[in-house]
């Protein structure tokens, strides 16, 4: 398996709070992911990252900020968290060649409620 | 842009029958392709991918998927199901050049029935 770690893995939190997701890896790729996982819309991304300090934005971006400013570590914050955001959240990382999209290895995973 | 559809929400098939899960894709060319498992509570698992080459394509867990570009489809297969295959079913469309993304479907959950 891939070393891909998510933290925390389960959170509650009230509307209006800021929130950071974090993903750490130890695979060394250069390509990191975040992705949103609701019912009966599969995958969404949010943000990907394709180096350090290097990063743009997905399909349903609003709302959200990342960072990296290590290879090993993909921040996703909310920065004032609405029940629309409560999700399961998952991390991916790539070792793209930059001759378009590879697989991509998933963590864990963490399930955010917002309240 | 790349697009991914996978028709069926739910299909149900009883242990040791066999199995198909239908995707489709649209691509202006010929794209990378992929299936993933997701057992509840879990993270995605990469079952197979397509590049180039065959077009009948070997995963693990004794699943397969067939490229065909007539179709646009990679459907993915099993000969028999074991009640442990249970799990939402994931199929991905990636460009072949110069977009680092993955474009998911919206999964096909499998039950196993004894």
């Amino acid at each position: 398996d891939a070393g891909i770690t998510q933290s925390p893995r389960h959170k509650v939190t009230e509307t209006g709070t800021p929130v950071t997701l974090r993903c750490h890896q130890t695979e060394n790729h250069r390509y990191m992911y975040w992705y949103r996982q609701d019912p009966g819309h599969g995958l969404r991304l949010i943000h990907y990252s394709y180096g350090v300090k290097d990063t743009d934005k997905g399909e349903v971006s609003d709302g959200y900020s990342v960072s990296r400013s290590k290879t090993e570590d993909f921040l996703l914050t909310l920065e004032s968290a609405t029940s629309s955001q409560t999700s399961v959240y998952f991390c991916a990382i790539s070792e793209s060649t930059g001759t378009g999209g590879r697989e991509q290895y998933f963590g864990p995973g963490t399930r955010l409620t917002v309240t | 842009a790349q697009s991914v559809t996978q028709p069926d929400i739910h299909i149900t098939v009883s242990e040791g029958a066999s199995l198909e899960l239908r995707c489709n894709y649209s691509y202006g060319a010929t794209p990378y392709l992929f299936w993933y498992v997701q057992s509840p509570g879990q993270g995605l698992q990469l079952l197979l991918k397509y590049f180039s080459g065959d077009t009948l394509v070997q995963g693990i867990k004794g699943f397969e998927a067939e490229f065909k570009r007539s179709q646009s489809s990679f459907n993915l297969r099993k000969p028999s199901v074991h009640w442990s295959d249970a799990a939402e079913y994931f199929c991905a469309v990636g460009a072949r050049f110069g977009n680092e993304k993955l474009t998911f479907g919206t999964g096909t959950r499998l039950t196993i029935i004894p």
